[in-house]
């Protein structure tokens, strides 16, 4: 089944205590990205990448990290979290071919900083 | 990226037809109309795309008039299941400069009626 996985779904943390959300992929897709969704605001895409080693920013990079040494996983780091970091996390991938903008999404995951 | 203007809210009952449009007056000539529906606290999911006149599938039908400045997602026969945000997006084909960057506007809220 064609999907994408992100762990952990739910997590708890303190300022300042790094942490990795991860983000995996079995489609063979070129593209990957993050969103963060929060109320009133709606999605904002934090960091895509188009292929491996191959990352960029997107709306609200501050405070995330983001590597691409595989092609199947994108993980999100967050070096030193801050409570407006507390949001709802999406995970995203599709294909560069084909045309048009169809993607695939992770189930969420939730964070809170405190 | 062409800018997208949905309504925020929109209801409905169970069993009738409900056409949401989607405003895109500076859409560029490679751009795809993508929509998307979300459930609370889960990633959204590809409903259909379109690029010109009109794309129907098992769930859903996308009108697209021959400017493409606007787009009408149709659900017909909607049930309480379709209570959700429904998102429009406008986006290049594979392989443009642009292609990394998905913009989610704020979505249509629809909301299924008994």
């Amino acid at each position: 089944e064609a999907q994408v996985t992100q762990n952990p779904r739910y997590l708890i943390t303190v300022t300042g205590k790094k942490l990795t959300v991860t983000c995996s992929q079995n489609m063979n897709h070129e593209y990957m990205s993050w969103y963060r969704q929060d109320p009133g605001l709606g999605l904002r895409q934090i960091y895509y990448s188009m292929n491996v080693e191959v990352t960029d920013k997107g709306d609200v990079p501050e405070g995330y990290k983001v590597s691409r040494k595989e092609k199947r996983n994108f993980p999100l780091i967050l070096e030193s979290p801050s409570p407006n970091q507390t949001s709802l996390y999406f995970c995203a991938s599709r294909s560069l071919w084909g045309g048009g903008t169809e993607a695939f999404f992770g189930q969420g995951t939730r964070l809170t900083v405190v | 990226l062409a800018k997208t203007t949905q309504p925020i809210s929109m209801d409905s009952y169970e069993g009738q037809e409900v056409n949401i449009t989607c405003s895109h007056n500076n859409i560029a000539t490679n751009d795809y109309i993508t929509w998307y529906q979300q459930f609370p606290s889960q990633g959204p999911r590809f409903i259909i795309q379109g690029y010109k006149t009109k794309v129907t599938n098992e769930v859903a039908s996308l009108f697209i008039p021959a400017d493409r400045k606007s787009s009408t997602l149709s659900l017909p026969r909607v049930s309480l299941s379709d209570t959700a945000v429904y998102y429009c997006l406008v986006g290049p084909k594979a392989g443009g400069t642009s292609y990394g960057k998905l913009t989610f506007g704020q979505g249509t809220i629809l909301t299924v009626h008994p």
